[in-house]
C-alpha cells in the first residue's frame, strides 16, 4: 500500500511563528501536493509540485511556500503564521498517469494561537 | 469561483436505503471526476471514479452517474450502512492531473 505519512497530526504554534510541515511519500511517486481543509470550503489547494525541487501555486498560496529537495519529501511553511491558517493541512502524492487520483496523508491539525 | 459544488452540506439517510449526494461542475474541460471518503481525523480515501466518456460506473454498493449536458454527477450507495457515515468530497481532475475538490456532504446513515 502507498503510504504518504505526515510527521504530525496535531501541532500548536504561536502567531509569528515560523511552521515546518512534514511530508514522506514511499512510493516513488511524482507528483506531490498540499490542501487545506476548512467547513463549508472543502479542500483548497495550496502548492503543489510535478518534481524535484519543481513547485507551483495553487489556489491559496498567499502565506505559504514549499520546499522539494527530495523525490519522496514535500514541506509546507508557514512564513509566519496566523491565526487565520488555523486548519486541517493534508498532504497527497499520485504517480502519473493519475486515473485513481491521489493518496492523501492523515492530515495534520494546526492550531495558531 | 467554485468550480466543483457540493451544495448540501449535510445528508441524514436510514440504513438499509439509498443515499444520494449530489455534485455539480462548470468546466467542461474536466476529463475524470472521483469521489472520496474522509472519515474524522484521517485523510481522504478514494472511492469511485468515472471517466468524462461514460456516463455510469458501478463498484459494489457505489454507483456513480455522470449528466454531462447538465454538469451533474451522483454518487448512489445502496444499501446505505453505518459504517458509510462520514464526509464525502466529489472531485474533478484537469491539467495536467490537478483535481479540484467540493465542499464535501457529510453522510449520516442512522441505524
Amino acid at each position: 500500500d502507498v503510504k504518504v505519512t505526515q510527521s504530525s497530526r496535531y501541532l500548536v504554534k504561536r502567531t509569528g511563528e515560523k511552521v515546518f510541515l512534514e511530508c514522506v511519500q514511499d512510493m516513488d511517486h511524482e507528483n506531490m501536493f498540499w490542501y487545506r481543509q476548512d467547513p463549508g470550503l472543502g479542500l483548497r489547494l495550496i502548492y503543489f509540485s510535478y518534481d524535484v525541487k519543481m513547485k507551483e501555486k495553487g489556489d491559496i498560496p498567499e502565506g505559504y511556500s514549499v520546499s522539494r529537495e527530495k523525490k519522496e519529501r514535500f514541506s509546507l511553511i508557514l512564513e509566519s503564521a496566523s491565526t487565520n491558517q488555523t486548519s486541517m493541512y493534508l498532504c497527497a502524492s499520485s504517480s502519473q498517469p493519475q486515473v485513481y487520483g491521489y493518496t492523501f496523508g492523515s492530515g495534520t491539525r494546526l492550531t495558531v494561537v | 469561483d467554485q468550480q466543483v459544488k457540493q451544495n448540501s452540506p449535510s445528508l441524514s439517510v436510514q440504513e438499509g436505503r439509498i443515499s444520494i449526494l449530489n455534485c455539480d461542475y462548470t468546466n467542461s474541460m474536466f476529463d475524470y471526476f472521483l469521489w472520496y471518503k474522509k472519515y474524522p481525523a484521517e485523510g481522504p480515501t478514494f472511492l469511485i471514479s468515472i471517466s468524462s466518456i461514460k456516463d455510469k460506473n458501478e463498484d459494489g454498493r457505489f454507483t456513480v452517474f455522470l449528466n454531462k449536458s447538465a454538469k451533474h454527477l451522483s454518487l448512489h450507495i445502496v444499501p446505505s450502512q453505518p459504517g458509510d457515515s462520514a464526509v464525502y468530497f466529489c472531485a474533478a481532475r484537469w491539467e495536467g492531473g490537478k483535481l479540484i475538490f467540493g465542499q464535501g456532504t457529510e453522510l449520516s446513515v442512522k441505524p
